[in-house]
């Protein structure tokens, strides 16, 4: 039962366009949310998180939008870039007690494609 | 410098035999986890390990044991492998808050093929 999901798998945008991943989840005690991009052959790679105390978390090209009551969160990436195309995965925690860190759900991903 | 690495990062075996995967960070991060992603691409968590200590330990087939010599070694030990093991295997370390960030560094990943 897929806790987080990410309905959308793919998504290709111009460069320098807006670049919109979205990201539902059901379970209400989830209060930390992340997202990671994911390069071929690689590990996922932290990109930004957001506390539920929150709604919106800026870092750069890169903001995170939280709507607790919709149970939804969004990355934007702004203006997009042909180093961005990877895979980008939502994830989400329980809370920062010692035996729930690091229990993330994450979501399918979301395949970006930035093309010149 | 890798700061979480995996060894093998490709590994192809037989039904029935038993392999591991080692993970090393040197991040000095005090929690170290193992996460499986399968066929459908779902990251999923495994194991996790708090100065050598098992904190999370998900519902996992008992041929699968962790072993942590050190906390900044998490081993994973897999007997009678199966086809459904194939996956790729990704290690990972924190360090929770308040001393770091919380956020999990991942290493490149073992794939994993059982045929």
């Amino acid at each position: 039962d897929q806790q987080v999901k990410q309905n959308s798998p793919s998504l290709s945008v111009q460069e320098g366009r807006i670049s919109i991943l979205n990201c539902d989840y059901t379970n209400s005690m989830f209060d930390y949310f992340l997202w990671y991009k994911k390069y071929p052959a690689e590990g996922p790679t932290f990109l930004i998180s957001i506390s539920s105390i929150k709604d919106k978390n800026e870092d750069g090209r890169f903001t995170v939008f939280l709507n607790k009551s919709a149970k939804h969160l969004s990355l934007h990436i702004v203006p997009s870039q042909p180093g961005d195309s990877a895979v980008y995965f939502c994830a989400a925690s329980e809370g920062m007690t010692t035996d729930s860190w690091g229990k993330l759900q994450f979501g399918a991903g979301t395949q970006v494609v930035v093309t010149p | 410098d890798t700061a979480v690495s995996q060894t093998p990062k490709y590994l192809v075996t037989q039904m029935g035999n038993d392999k591991s995967i080692k993970c090393e960070q040197n991040l000095g991060h005090d929690t170290m986890y193992w996460y499986k992603q399968d066929s459908k691409k779902f990251l999923k968590i495994m194991f996790s390990y708090n100065n050598k200590e098992l904190i999370i330990n998900e519902t996992v087939p008992n041929r699968f044991s962790p072993k942590s010599p050190d906390k900044a070694h998490l081993n994973l030990h897999i007997n009678s492998l199966e086809l459904g093991d194939s996956a790729v295997y990704f290690c990972a370390s924190s360090q929770e808050l308040p001393g770091g960030t919380g956020e999990l560094f991942f290493g490149e990943g073992s794939r994993l093929t059982v045929l």
